[in-house]
């Protein structure tokens, strides 16, 4: 167990739909990262946060935005899902702002008919 | 061309073997290569992390980076079943420290 948490576990909704995904850090992480999971394109970055404020971007859709509040939990919001949307959806943290060494969740696994 | 490749596999062994997992890059700015091990439904598990080009060794596993060749492998020694799982290869490096970079991942099935 990494000691970062994610919830839900499954999430299985409609195209148009929106949905937002949680993660709490580590204790003592003030880093979050969140990733992309799917068979065709891998695990992929989408943004990270450090303390409440955005630090880097990979390819995070538009349609895609993210947040970290003053708890340091973060959530993930998806909207106008498309079926390729369809993905395991997972957060990772750290200590420091851009480490290597992240610990990642158990992912979310969102389905979208 | 993705910037880190990885063959899928997938990779089946007998128990006791040497397993040898391999990464290919192209992008010259990766400096920190790391290997993850996930399992079926799990999060990804951090298990080595090198700099340096050479080897590092931490029990049964050693990674080797060559950085000439952009070059990574993974190899277990002694494989056993609960090493079945996902391994996936990841680097970062140049400006964009904490965004990995992963290969696609390989399967691994090591049989008793």
């Amino acid at each position: 167990d990494s000691g970062v948490t994610q919830t839900p576990k499954h999430l299985i909704t409609a195209t148009g739909q929106r949905v937002t995904l949680r993660c709490s850090p580590r204790s003592g992480d003030l880093s979050v990262y969140w990733y992309q999971q799917s068979l065709d394109q891998g695990l992929q970055f989408l943004i990270q946060y450090y303390n409440g404020e955005e630090r880097a971007k990979g390819n995070i859709l538009e349609r895609f935005s993210a947040q970290q509040f003053p708890d340091l939990h973060s959530e993930l919001n998806l909207s106008s899902l498309e079926l390729g949307d369809s993905a395991l959806y997972f957060c990772a943290s750290s200590v420091e702002a851009g480490s290597n060494e992240q610990f990642f969740g158990p992912g979310t696994r969102l389905t979208v008919l | 061309q993705k910037e880190v490749e990885q063959d899928p596999g997938p990779l089946s062994v007998p128990e006791g073997a040497i397993v040898s997992l391999n990464c290919t890059y192209s992008n010259s700015a990766f400096q920190y290569f790391m290997w993850y091990r996930q399992y079926s439904r799990k999060g990804p598990e951090l298990l080595m992390y090198t700099y340096s080009s050479g080897n590092k060794e931490d029990g049964r596993f050693t990674a080797q980076v060559d950085k000439s060749s952009k070059y990574i492998s993974l190899f277990i020694r002694d494989s056993q079943p609960s090493d079945s799982a996902t391994y996936l290869c990841a680097m970062v490096g140049g400006t964009s420290y904490g965004k990995l970079t992963f290969g696609q991942g390989t399967i691994l099935t090591v049989h008793p």
